[in-house]
């Protein structure tokens, strides 16, 4: 079945670091992709998302490009704030029979952002 | 804006027990979806329903039994709840549609001893 793969945390960084979070999946069709971002005590929220090959998806300065040639979508930040520590979860979504969007996802990658 | 609300937001059950998760959403979504989060496990989906009057098995549907009341209410109901149930619930909501948005509830923290 569909999954999504990213990378164990956590993810220690220093204030104004690069960052980057490895995301792949296995998906039959084409679905869309995601990026959600929960802050302690929170849900879930939509950070960016990407609906068809080579888009790139971006907000807050972080962005990822869905690669359908190396099924992968990697979050990238050029520069974190202590404020962007989260945990961060790549999902994925597509039609399961029925016109419903299920969302598959990762693990979470927590990330620690210290000044 | 209330987006999707969930209640209650903490709870304590002992094993046996049962209760009920309420969400609601006032966003006239048409699909909404029940899932559990667990360290290390990333977020599962126990239940989902696309449409008023339908539901679907998710992931790890067994201990559990769903409800679509209405277009805006989807509760989750533990009949004999298990310690094993421990877990981080969250109740979701997306139009339906390639590519659209899920948007998901504070969450309810529930502990069965």
């Amino acid at each position: 079945g569909d999954s999504v793969t990213q990378m164990e945390g956590p993810v220690t960084l220093s204030e104004e670091a690069f960052l980057t979070i490895n995301c792949t999946y296995t998906a039959t069709g084409y679905p869309s992709l995601f990026w959600y971002v929960q802050y302690p005590g929170e849900g879930l929220q939509l950070l960016l998302k990407a609906t068809k090959a080579d888009d790139k998806g971006s907000n807050k300065g972080f962005e990822a490009t869905y690669r359908k040639e190396t099924t992968s979508f990697h979050l990238e930040k050029g520069s974190v704030q202590v404020s962007d520590s989260a945990v961060y979860f790549c999902a994925l979504s597509g039609f399961y029979g029925g016109a419903t969007n299920k969302l598959i996802f990762g693990t979470g990658t927590l990330l620690a952002v210290q000044p | 804006n209330a987006g999707v609300t969930q209640t209650p937001k903490f709870q304590v059950l002992k094993t046996g027990q049962s209760m009920t998760l309420q969400c609601a959403q006032d966003m006239n979504h048409n699909s909404m979806y029940w899932y559990r989060q667990d360290p290390g496990m990333g977020l599962r989906l126990i239940y989902y329903s696309a449409s008023e009057g339908t539901t679907d098995k998710g992931e790890v549907p067994n201990g559990y039994n769903v409800s679509r009341l209405n277009k805006r209410e989807f509760s989750l109901r533990l009949e004999s709840a298990a310690p094993s149930q421990t877990s981080v619930y969250f109740c979701a909501s997306s139009s339906t549609g390639g590519g659209t948005e899920a948007f998901f509830g504070q969450g309810t923290r529930l502990t069965v001893v």
